[in-house]
């Protein structure tokens, strides 16, 4: 298997516009998580999905962030308006069921909002 | 809800020398997941170690070892032998066992160096 796929593995977008980022997890895994990176806060959770259906998004900062797990084997994450404090590393993870496993990581994405 | 916490923002270490990652945690659970994962400057996460608490034997994987005190809700990471290709970031992670997958929360990371 691939591994978990992220795109795009850069973007640099100017402030008020819209950013995509984009992941297909590993085949058969139910779970899919969305985290955040920064110097200043670390590794933080977004949101998650099982079986496609969002369960927690209380991480998610503000409304200009969204997500969305349209099918198995891909999800978006969304934010509109970007701003500079935006910038960050985006890493989406998957996990099988069952298992109580750990996730499994795609390579992320470096968002610059300027 | 629950923390996790790396007091070593950077260490440094000799090649072929041993060192040790600290991590402690803080939770009211009692059945759980702990890991240590390694970022290296391509930033993919890599998982180094994985330890069940239910578990009193500590998890071994080639020179990775882990000290896990339960009652002192520590999780140490020892690198025996390091090498240059162990210089990374390393998180400490806490997962909660549940009746599903649960996400993991991370610490905030210490930088290894290792030195030739």
């Amino acid at each position: 298997d691939a591994g978990v796929i992220q795109s795009p593995r850069h973007e640099v977008t100017e402030m008020g516009q819209e950013v995509t980022l984009r992941c297909k997890p590993i085949s058969g895994h139910d779970y899919l998580f969305w985290y955040r990176q920064t110097m200043m806060r670390g590794l933080e959770l977004l949101i998650y999905f099982n079986n496609n259906v969002p369960i927690d998004d209380s991480g998610m900062p503000e409304d200009r962030f969204s997500a969305k797990m349209p099918n198995a084997s891909f999800s978006t994450l969304k934010i509109q308006p970007s701003e500079p404090r935006d910038s960050a590393v985006y890493f989406c993870a998957s996990s099988p069921a069952g298992a109580n496993t750990e996730a499994f990581f795609g390579q992320g994405t470096r968002l610059t909002v300027v | 809800a629950q923390t996790v916490t790396q007091s070593q923002p950077e260490m440094s270490v000799q090649e072929a020398e041993t060192v040790t990652l600290s991590c402690t945690y803080d939770t009211s659970e009692n059945n759980y997941y702990l890991f240590w994962y390694k970022q290296p400057p391509s930033r993919q996460m890599i998982l180094v170690i994985r330890q069940e608490a239910y578990k009193q034997q500590n998890a071994t994987e080639n020179r990775f070892s882990v000290n896990f005190q339960k009652a002192a809700k520590s999780f140490s990471l020892k690198i025996s032998d390091s090498q240059l290709g162990d210089t990374a970031m390393y998180f400490c992670a806490f997962m909660k066992k549940g009746v599903g997958n649960t996400p993991l929360v991370f610490g905030k990371g210490t930088r290894l160096s290792v030195i030739a």
